[in-house]
């Protein structure tokens, strides 16, 4: 089944320690993007990654990092979380072009 | 930067019935993509529709239609014969043609309550 994974879904977690959401995709999608949803705001793009090695900031990228050292996986790090990265987090993947991009099943984060 | 504007928080529809969602959004580009997402209490994101601007014709998936207007910059979604399933937080997104990373500009959604 086309699919891409998060976890952990759910984490609880206090101000400053370090923190990973991992994303994985079995499409062989080029494209990857990670994106936080807040309250009214709808959906905002953190970081994405055109290849292997290829990222770049989106609209939010303060706070966190990212990776792309294989082309399924795509973490997301929170080096030293603070209270104002409490959010919901979304991963996708997608080929281009007019296709649409698959999202991952969310990872609901609160920092303490 | 391109914007997309959601301007109703809420809609109620009642079963059977058909609500409309409206959506703009600028930008100065001519080309470009639209979708529109449903996000049920699951969290999942479920693409709707999608309309590529340079088609005039409007995009239809069975019960859901959009009325694209490109020089009002408008994309509005109707949900035909509402179904207490299409009760959902639903978002607009705008996507450049040669968009970095692909990137989605959403709305801030709109909420829709379907009453038996």
């Amino acid at each position: 089944e086309a699919q891409v994974t998060q976890n952990p879904r759910y984490l609880i977690t206090v101000t400053g320690k370090k923190l990973t959401v991992t994303c994985s995709q079995n499409m062989n999608h080029e494209y990857m993007s990670w994106y936080r949803q807040d309250p009214g705001l709808g959906l905002r793009q953190i970081y994405y990654s055109m290849n292997v090695e290829v990222t770049d900031k989106g609209d939010v990228p303060e706070g966190y990092k990212v990776s792309r050292k294989e082309k399924r996986n795509f973490p997301l790090i929170l080096e030293s979380p603070s209270p104002n990265q409490t959010s919901l987090y979304f991963c996708a993947s997608s080929t281009g072009g007019p296709y649409e991009q698959f999202f991952g099943p969310g990872t609901r984060l609160t920092v303490l | 930067a391109q914007t997309v504007t959601q301007s109703q928080p809420e809609m109620s529809v009642q079963e059977a019935e058909t609500v409309t969602l409206s959506c703009t959004y600028d930008t100065s580009e001519s080309d470009y993509y639209l979708f529109w997402y449903k996000q049920p209490p699951s969290r999942q994101m479920i693409l709707v529709i999608r309309q590529e601007a340079y088609k005039q014709q409007n995009a239809t998936e069975n019960r859901f239609s959009v009325n694209f207007q490109k020089a009002a910059k408008s994309f509005s979604l109707k949900i035909s014969d509402s179904q207490l399933g299409d009760a959902a937080m639903y978002f607009c997104a705008y996507r450049s043609y040669g968009a970095a990373g692909n990137k989605l500009t959403f709305g801030g959604g709109t909420r829709v309550l379907v009453k038996p």
